[in-house]
């Protein structure tokens, strides 16, 4: 079974740009969640989904992040315009239908903003 | 809303002896309690939870704990290994809403040969 797969894994962007990052969940997974991981935050939520349907917007984040789910197999996280400050590791993650069932970790893609 | 602390940033012990790691949480409604590990150059990967109808809970060499009248919890990890060597992230969620996963900031394990 394929985890959590995620491109790109790095990403060289200037300030102002518009970057789409994506994310295909395990198959079958019923839930999708994007964080940011920086040393000082650690992990922030950004997003989450579940049936495809947005249920968390992370409200400091909503301004220029937004993350759709066009169907159960993939979703994109765009950040639009992209500033230093974005420079992190983003995660994406999914988990199972049950309530409590583990999140699986895609590898992150690496985003430096100049 | 809820928020997890976790105390030690950095931790370093000899291989063999035993690693702790402790975090407290502040909504006692949260009621489940994963553990994630992330190697170098990895990403995160669960490793043990426990839920609030128990205290202690192990997996091998893994022990976790919970106080729940402390709203505190703990990694133990025994007779640790180099492999043992990541960053250790605890989170907590409460039952009702669990897509409400908050994370600690993690504690950077080294095990020194």
């Amino acid at each position: 079974d394929a985890g959590v797969t995620q491109t790109p894994r790095h990403e060289v962007a200037e300030k102002g740009q518009t970057i789409i990052l994506k994310c295909e969940p395990v198959s079958g997974h019923n839930d999708l969640f994007w964080y940011r991981q920086t040393k000082i935050q650690g992990l922030e939520l950004l997003s989450y989904f579940r049936s495809k349907s947005l249920m968390e917007d992370g409200g400091a984040f909503k301004d220029r992040f937004k993350a759709e789910m066009l169907n159960s197999s993939f979703s994109t996280l765009k950040i639009q315009p992209t500033e230093p400050k974005d420079s992190a590791v983003y995660l994406c993650a999914s988990r199972g239908t049950g309530v409590q069932d583990t999140q699986y970790f895609g590898p992150g893609t690496r985003l430096l903003v100049l | 809303g809820e928020k997890v602390e976790q105390h030690e940033s950095t931790l370093s012990v000899r291989e063999g002896d035993s690693a702790v790691i402790n975090c407290t949480y502040t909504d006692t409604a949260s009621s489940y309690f994963p553990w994630y590990k992330q190697e170098a150059g990895k990403s995160l990967h669960f490793v043990i939870d426990i839920r609030s109808n128990v205290d202690r809970k192990q997996s091998q060499r893994l022990i976790v704990l919970l106080d729940k009248k402390a709203k505190r919890f703990s990694l133990h990890i025994t007779a640790t290994q180099p492999e043992d060597s990541a960053i250790y992230f605890c989170a907590a969620s409460p039952a009702s809403n669990t897509n409400k996963v908050v994370f600690g900031t993690g504690t950077r394990l080294q095990v020194l040969p």
